[in-house]
């Protein structure tokens, strides 16, 4: 069964909207989250490291202002897209390892469509 | 360069046939290597780590070439069902770390 679960599936919205992204990991703590986005045929980018009870370490070319990431508690990590406009409009997944290196697990993602 | 690499395809295959892809990676220092599935519009989804001494699920094979910098994935008697896009996936550092992607290489198995 899914050990993280990504919430919503599906987002349709309009521009100027902001969108929060929920990622949980369902039986053990992760500590480290990531949050990576796709684009149609291209690979997954990753776009930041969620620590919990720290800041976000945003990768070079990604605004933390626009993709704000909390991540709270050991099983829950969110990204907010604010102010999304259609340029945002993405597939977007987050990950987390059960364990120190350990293989990723995934959320189902989360397609954004902003009209 | 790009720090992983793969040829995007497609492959288009019998059922039954046999196809290997291969991956290519840049950092001669990464330390962990996995094959990730990835159908349309979904999630990836872990098929198998690639340990150095190589190894075997079923019917895939993966092997890690750590001196030429490659990774292989191997499929024998491939099924309708193992149409999907096989993604390289390569670990820099150790501990909680960051993983890179390859492009994916998309597979069709035809009846």
């Amino acid at each position: 069964g899914a050990v993280v679960s990504q919430h919503p599936s599906w987002v349709i919205c309009k521009s100027g909207t902001s969108v929060k992204i929920e990622c949980r990991s369902l039986d053990f703590q992760a500590t480290t989250m990531f949050w990576y986005r796709q684009f149609p045929k291209q690979s997954l980018m990753l776009m930041a490291t969620s620590n919990e009870g720290s800041k976000a370490t945003y990768e070079q070319g990604v605004e933390k202002d626009k993709f704000l990431i909390n991540h709270a508690s050991l099983t829950l990590s969110t990204l907010t897209v604010t102010s999304a406009h259609p340029e945002d409009s993405s597939f977007y997944i987050c990950s987390a390892p059960k364990g120190m290196n350990q293989p990723q697990h995934f959320g189902d993602g989360t397609r954004l469509s902003i009209l | 360069r790009k720090e992983v690499e793969q040829d995007p395809g497609p492959f288009n295959v019998p059922e039954g046939a046999t196809v290997a892809f291969n991956c290519t990676y840049s950092n001669s220092a990464s330390q962990s290597f996995f094959w990730y599935r990835q159908d349309c519009r979904k999630e990836p989804k872990l098929l198998m780590s690639v340990y150095s001494s190589g190894n075997e699920d079923g019917r895939f094979t993966a092997q890690l070439n750590r001196a030429s910098q490659y990774i292989s994935l191997l499929i024998r008697d491939s099924k309708l069902s193992d149409s999907a896009t096989y993604l390289c996936v390569v670990s820099f550092s150790g501990g909680y770390q960051k993983v890179t992607f390859g492009i994916g290489t998309k597979l069709q198995v035809i009846p």
